[in-house]
């Protein structure tokens, strides 16, 4: 089946420190997604892209959608404790109503 | 803001037991989905439903595992004979347009 390449696994980071992660795909996705998980909660959608090259902030953070379509990446600037959690990417490789395949997750630890 | 919500959040059952979990997807939506996360591992695809019948499945959905819609607003997985190694985290999306929204998961542990 497809799989998602995310790194890193995980990151430990000063708070005000600038975080990235991306995700890679050996096959071509016309949607990603990114989510944030909190212990024991369900994923919590920050960000969707659609286009190749799409480029959307939502608040402090910022993820592109790659041109090759095969990658995408997730900033987030600035960081706060209430950043920590599980980062996933999620890609769809036909938009719309079809499954999500998920990366791994990248667990994101903030030091105040 | 509406939101899928699942119930129990947590279930304890022994194994060959049968469990149904339960979803009440967002009202307008029309595609639900299952999918299971084993602790500190990935969120992996289940089933997708759509018009009352299954519209997709992976291989880890097996002759053990069951969808359904019994009334307009409740969407249900069952397993009926509980394994091991179900013990996961389930969770239940509903779809608006392209974006997939999650419900709070059910944490299955099957002793």
């Amino acid at each position: 089946g497809q799989q998602l390449n995310q790194s890193p696994q995980s990151m430990f980071i000063q708070e005000g420190e600038d975080v990235s992660m991306n995700c890679t795909s050996s096959s071509i996705f016309n949607t990603w997604l990114w989510y944030k998980q909190d212990p024991g909660e369900g994923p919590v959608l920050l960000i969707a892209l659609y286009k190749a090259g799409e480029l959307t902030s939502n608040g402090r953070l910022t993820a592109q959608f790659g041109t090759t379509r095969k990658d995408s990446f997730l900033n987030i600037s600035a960081s706060i404790p209430s950043d920590v959690g599980i980062y996933f990417c999620a890609g769809q490789e036909i938009s719309g109503n079809t499954p999500l395949v998920f990366g791994k997750g990248t667990r994101l630890s903030v030091i105040a | 803001e509406p939101e899928v919500t699942q119930t129990p959040s947590h279930q304890v059952t022994q194994m060959g037991q049968e469990v149904i979990l339960r979803c009440v997807p967002i009202s307008n939506h029309l595609y639900f989905y299952w999918y299971r996360q084993i602790l500190g591992q990935k969120v992996e695809f289940l089933v997708s439903f759509y018009n009352n019948e299954i519209s997709e499945k992976s291989e880890i959905f097996d002759d053990q595992f069951s969808v359904e819609r019994p009334d307009g607003s409740n969407f249900t997985l069952k397993i009926r004979s509980t394994k091991l190694e179900d013990s996961a985290m389930y969770f239940c999306a509903s779809i608006s347009y392209y974006e997939q929204y999650f419900g709070p998961g059910t944490r299955l542990t099957v002793t």
